[in-house]
């Protein structure tokens, strides 16, 4: 079973567009995560949820809008996507602080 | 506020060689410390972290890491590398009292050729 699952994996889309990325866990963790690496491999948080809720949003651009319809899901729907947003967008889980963050294995996101 | 530095952009070694990955910090607060390792193409999977205790963490796949309080360091070390070892290293830094969220190093690309 995989516990941390991202969809899709790859995601090409025109300028303008909306999409959404999907992320469940199945490890029973209360916090969820999404961070962004972009093309030097730089790895930065983007939001934390924490029993669904809010705890971590960091500056990032309102267009993107994380979703936590239950503990075990956080998606992240992104408005007007620009060439910018071109990454690999990372789901993660922990049970709390200090613990393991578990990761996705990542959504290539591609505008163009 | 925390950083991360991690000095070595990229760090080739030959196979069956010794390596060190250097990792420094800066912290207002208490951190604590982990090591992550992605490899190509794939999400990142922890090595090793120090919360507390005993300075000298061992991880998976043969690598430890020694905390130094006073040079504010973290570095990853292995006795003898092999070429599956190649992969992006990651250092990053968590606050102990609040918050989740890592703060990453931008990593060190491990390049093992035989």
């Amino acid at each position: 079973d995989t516990a941390v699952s991202q969809t899709p994996k790859y995601l090409v889309t025109q300028m303008g567009n909306d999409k959404s990325i999907k992320c469940e866990q199945n490890l029973g963790h209360d916090t969820m995560y999404w961070y962004k690496q972009d093309s030097k491999k730089f790895l930065k948080i983007m939001f934390s949820y924490n029993n669904k809720e809010l705890i971590i949003n960091e500056t990032v651009p309102n267009r993107f809008s994380p979703k936590s319809p239950d503990k075990a899901h956080l998606n992240l729907h992104i408005n007007s996507l620009e060439l910018g947003d071109s990454a690999v967008y990372f789901c993660a889980s922990s049970q709390g602080t200090g613990d393991e963050q578990f990761f996705g294995p990542g959504t290539r996101l591609t505008v163009l | 506020a925390q950083s991360v530095t991690q000095l070595d952009s990229q760090v080739p070694v030959f196979e069956e060689a010794p390596v060190e990955l250097r990792c420094n910090y800066s912290s207002s607060v208490s951190v604590y410390l982990f090591w992550y390792v992605q490899y190509p193409n794939q999400g990142l999977q922890l090595l090793l972290k120090y919360l507390s205790g005993s300075t000298l963490v061992k991880g998976i796949n043969g690598f430890e890491a020694e905390f130094n309080k006073s040079q504010t360091s973290f570095h990853l070390r292995k006795p003898s590398v092999h070429i599956s070892d190649t992969a992006e290293y990651f250092c990053a830094v968590s606050p102990t009292n609040s918050g989740y969220a890592l703060n990453f190093g931008k990593g060190t690309s491990l390049l093992v050729t035989p």
